[in-house]
């Protein structure tokens, strides 16, 4: 079946430090991916997504690709805030499917 | 606008007990989805529902989860009766059908602990 495999966290860093979360997945024919964050207290949000192959989500300074070759879809920032402390979910929709498929989660601390 | 919404946002119950989790989903969308996330692990998917209708439950894990959603607004996610493996987050979603491939507009989650 469909599933997805991120880092485990927790990952902690210093304030403008570079980010990788690293988020692979299985599944048949052409998913979709995406990325959801959930801060402190509320629900998840959508972050970023991508839709087929090479296709790149971007949002809020975020990045991630759609790697079909390597079936991966890593979520990257050049400079992260203490404000980016949350969790982070890597997810998918499998083709012709409603539900989506998450990973576990990563929780990202950043420190001042 | 507001968001899906849900409730109670805890909730503390004993082994054998019954309880109702509710969710509101944004007006206007008509599908509705249920999820949980065990022990900090995945988030799992539940059920998916068009308007009243049942349209996925595959992931519902056994008889002793029972969801509805009378009259295609409001749904509620009832486990009786509850075990300890019950305990985790239930997190509800909306989306509309037919646009951006179906968006899902996540609430804040119920955290369920079962004693």
């Amino acid at each position: 079946g469909d599933s997805v495999t991120q880092m485990e966290g927790p990952v902690t860093l210093s304030e403008e430090a570079f980010l990788t979360i690293n988020c692979t997945y299985t599944a048949t024919g052409y998913p979709s991916l995406f990325w959801y964050v959930q801060y402190p207290g509320e629900g998840l949000q959508l972050l970023l997504k991508a839709t087929k192959a090479d296709d790149k989500g971007s949002n809020k300074g975020f990045e991630a690709t759609y790697r079909k070759e390597t079936t991966s879809f890593h979520l990257e920032k050049g400079s992260v805030q203490v404000s980016d402390s949350a969790v982070y979910f890597c997810a998918l929709r499998a083709t012709g499917r409603r539900a989506l498929t998450f990973g576990s989660g990563t929780r990202l601390q950043v420190q001042p | 606008e507001a968001g899906v919404t849900q409730f109670p946002s805890h909730s503390v119950i004993e082994k054998g007990q019954t309880v109702t989790l509710r969710c509101d989903p944004i007006s206007g969308h008509d599908n509705l989805y249920w999820y949980r996330r065990v022990m900090g692990k995945e988030i799992k998917f539940l059920l998916h529902f068009v308007k009243e209708s049942k349209q996925d439950e595959s992931g519902m894990p056994n008889n002793r989860f029972l969801a509805e959603r009378t009259g295609g607004t409001y749904s509620t996610l009832k486990v009786q009766p509850a075990e300890l493996e019950d305990s985790g987050v239930y997190f509800c979603a909306s989306s509309q059908t037919g646009r951006e491939r179906g968006e899902q507009f996540f609430g804040p989650g119920t955290r369920l602990t079962v004693l």
